[in-house]
């Protein structure tokens, strides 16, 4: 069975600080694909960062990189230099073929 | 070019009514999601298609859901006798390809539906 698993909640973050938002997931597929969505209070889901299964090095994609360690079935979203617009959910999501799975999310509150 | 698109934004209706959702993907894409949100919850898939079939309908909640596409583009989300439960925020999501792990999604900006 496909799951994907964000077991935080909530997460609160000084500015300019990095924050890791956890998220583990378990297929049997061997080729899949690792997803990270930003959602505002606006309600839009916002690509952020892509990591496949195979790649060897970790996605970076500006101030958000993705630790990918496959062995423990784990691709945390690291957010550096956090700002005030930073704070939104945070979807986790895996796709092995057709359909995506998603997390049930972790919401980030950016302190000033 | 353009994101998707979907209408209405917001749609309130009073039970029992039907109540019609329209998604326009990005031009060329060939796949589209439909997902449901409920308040504070993540994403329930519903349905996807490939070109206008639909391979996957296991997400549909009850037969009171329809979807259908055509010209592999705009796609039209159908509940029936709407419920009270029914009230979420509906998002579509379309991506280029569909069996890739690659295929990124890309989301519209929903329609809300309240049901009275």
């Amino acid at each position: 069975a496909q799951k994907i698993t964000q077991t935080q909640p909530g997460m609160f973050v000084q500015e300019k600080e990095a924050v890791t938002l956890d998220c583990t997931y378990d297929t049997s597929d061997p080729s899949y694909g690792l997803f990270w969505y930003k959602q505002p209070s606006s309600g839009e889901m916002i690509f952020l960062i892509y990591q496949g299964s195979y790649d060897q090095q970790n996605a970076t994609e500006g101030r958000y990189s993705l630790n990918f360690q496959k062995a423990r079935k784990s691709a945390n979203l690291v957010i550096s230099a956090s700002q005030l617009g930073d704070s939104a959910m945070y979807f986790c999501a895996m796709r092995p073929y057709n359909q995506f799975y998603f997390g049930t999310g972790t919401s980030l509150t950016v302190i000033p | 070019g353009a994101g998707v698109s979907q209408s209405p934004s917001n749609k309130v209706t009073e039970k029992g009514k039907d109540v019609e959702l329209r998604c326009d993907p990005i031009s060329g894409h060939t796949a589209l999601y439909w997902y449901r949100q409920s308040l504070g919850q993540g994403l329930e898939f519903l349905i996807y298609f490939q070109g206008n079939s639909a391979p996957d309908k296991s997400g549909l909640p009850s037969d009171r859901f329809s979807a259908e596409r055509t010209g592999g583009s705009v796609s039209t989300l159908t509940i029936q006798r709407t419920q009270q439960e029914d009230s979420a925020v509906y998002l579509c999501a379309s991506s280029f390809l569909t069996g890739g792990p690659s295929d990124t999604q890309y989301f519209g900006p929903g329609t809300r539906l309240t049901v009275l």
